[in-house]
């Protein structure tokens, strides 16, 4: 059981805007900011958001991240096969004092 | 450019210990909390254990409590985990991470098998 909530599957196809959704609550994403990874198959995590809407270099601009009281969501615009991936959520938890992940949402591209 | 390489996985019975080693490059690692995430085969990711830049601060999920040991060698830019009496359900691939606030770099990983 995922302290951060998160659809378990998300599907789309090329060229098709798709968002996943992820929700904490007041200990973890509303006080603190979110970040986004993607991890494609047999690899490690990568960032691909961090504090909410800010993309690391290299990561594309198709990406994108936002945050509203304690729910954030990722969009991914223009889908190419190759977004097919686990992208999770993740925040700081001021009760636990350690990072939560959500589940992970597993992406298709049609 | 900032490396994590992860070693000392392994197969090992229940009951049994392993210590896990992550070499860190690239970037001044006294500088960083560094933190051990771990992802059961077909499972998300659980963020297992951290420790604060100076080593003063360390942090383990319940599950783990009592039984694992997080430490640091800023000397020679190496995060540790010590894993004493390892249970079936600690099986994973473990990685290391930087940054508790980004965890921006990680390392490729490195499977603990717990099996008789």
């Amino acid at each position: 059981q995922s302290v951060l909530t998160q659809p378990p599957s998300a599907s789309g196809t090329p060229g098709q805007r798709v968002t996943i959704s992820c929700s904490g609550s007041s200990s973890n994403i509303g006080p603190n900011p979110v970040n986004w990874y993607q991890q494609v198959p047999g690899q490690a995590p990568k960032l691909l958001i961090y504090i909410n809407n800010q993309r690391p270099s290299g990561v594309p601009d198709r990406f994108s991240g936002s945050k509203s009281g304690t729910s954030a969501s990722l969009a991914i615009s223009g889908l190419q096969s190759d977004d097919e991936a686990d992208y999770y959520c993740a925040a700081w938890d001021d009760s636990l004092n350690a990072g939560v992940f959500g589940g992970g949402t597993k992406l298709t591209v049609l | 450019q900032v490396q994590l390489v992860e070693s000392g996985g392994g197969l090992v019975q229940p009951g049994g210990s392993l210590k896990l080693s992550c070499a860190a490059s690239g970037f001044s690692f006294s500088d960083y909390f560094m933190i051990w995430i771990r992802q059961a085969p077909g499972k998300g990711l659980e963020w297992v254990s951290h420790i604060s830049s100076s080593g003063l601060t360390t942090y383990y999920t319940d599950s783990v409590k009592g039984r694992f040991t997080i430490s640091r060698d800023n000397t020679k830019k190496s995060l540790f985990l010590q894993m004493n009496s390892l249970r079936a359900d600690d099986t994973a691939v473990y990685y290391c991470a930087r940054d508790q606030v980004r965890l921006d770099y990680w390392g490729q990983g490195i499977m603990v098998t717990v099996s008789s």
